[in-house]
């Protein structure tokens, strides 16, 4: 079946624009975490979803982020007042619980903020 | 505090070798560790696995050793090809929770 899919795959804004950033897991799987990565760095965990609801925001940076998954499968990441250190890849990965483990990403989406 | 050390962050090995990376947590609550391989523009794909009850898994040509005592393991690659060039990321969690990552080790296999 198809795997995790993030759109867009490349972003391009300005400093202080609004951003949302869509994620669709695997078919079934209910747990959804984001992650962000910097240049020759590992993912860093920004927030994680079981069902509907956000069961850890702890990676969060600040309140300019936030994320929902309302019906329980797409994510969207949306990024308020942007800055340049924002620029990252942002990657969302999901799995078909999260007792299960195994966490499977999809591309990423590369923000740029100049 | 939750962090998870890799080593070396780059490795140069000839085709045929056995790279080994290398990676110590600090938190004992951890129990799943996998091993994610990332090539350049894409998403990290998960290779292996292993949980603190075995010392040992194989799958393929890639092995992970685990020493719950000392909280290190350790990924080896058997029969390395220039395929396997790629940037290797070793991980851990708690619950089902999310993954912290070590920093990365950027594998180059020479043909």
């Amino acid at each position: 079946g198809a795997g995790v899919s993030q759109t867009p795959s490349n972003k391009v804004t300005e400093k202080g624009k609004y951003v949302e950033l869509r994620c669709d897991p695997i078919s079934g799987h209910t747990a959804l975490y984001w992650y962000r990565q910097s240049l020759g760095q590992g993912p860093e965990f920004l927030i994680y979803f079981q069902g509907t609801g956000a069961a850890d925001d702890s990676g969060l940076p600040n309140d300019r982020f936030f994320a929902v998954r309302p019906e329980g499968s797409v994510s969207t990441l949306k990024i308020q007042r942007t800055e340049r250190g924002d620029s990252a890849v942002y990657l969302c990965a999901s799995s078909l619980m999260a007792a299960r483990n195994e966490q499977f990403f999809g591309p990423g989406t590369r923000l740029t903020v100049l | 505090q939750q962090q998870v050390k890799q080593s070396p962050q780059s490795l140069i090995v000839q085709k045929g070798g056995i790279p080994i990376i290398n990676c110590a947590y600090e938190n004992t609550a951890f129990d799943y560790f996998p091993w994610y391989q990332q090539f350049p523009g894409k998403g990290p794909a998960l290779l292996i696995a292993i949980r603190p009850d075995v010392s040992e898994k194989k799958e393929g040509r890639f092995t992970i050793s685990f020493n719950k005592s000392a909280k290190q393991f350790s990924l080896h690659i058997m029969d390395s090809q220039p395929g396997d060039s790629a940037t290797y990321f070793c991980a851990a969690s708690r619950g089902g929770n999310m993954l912290t990552f070590g920093g990365g080790t950027r594998l180059m296999v020479k043909p």
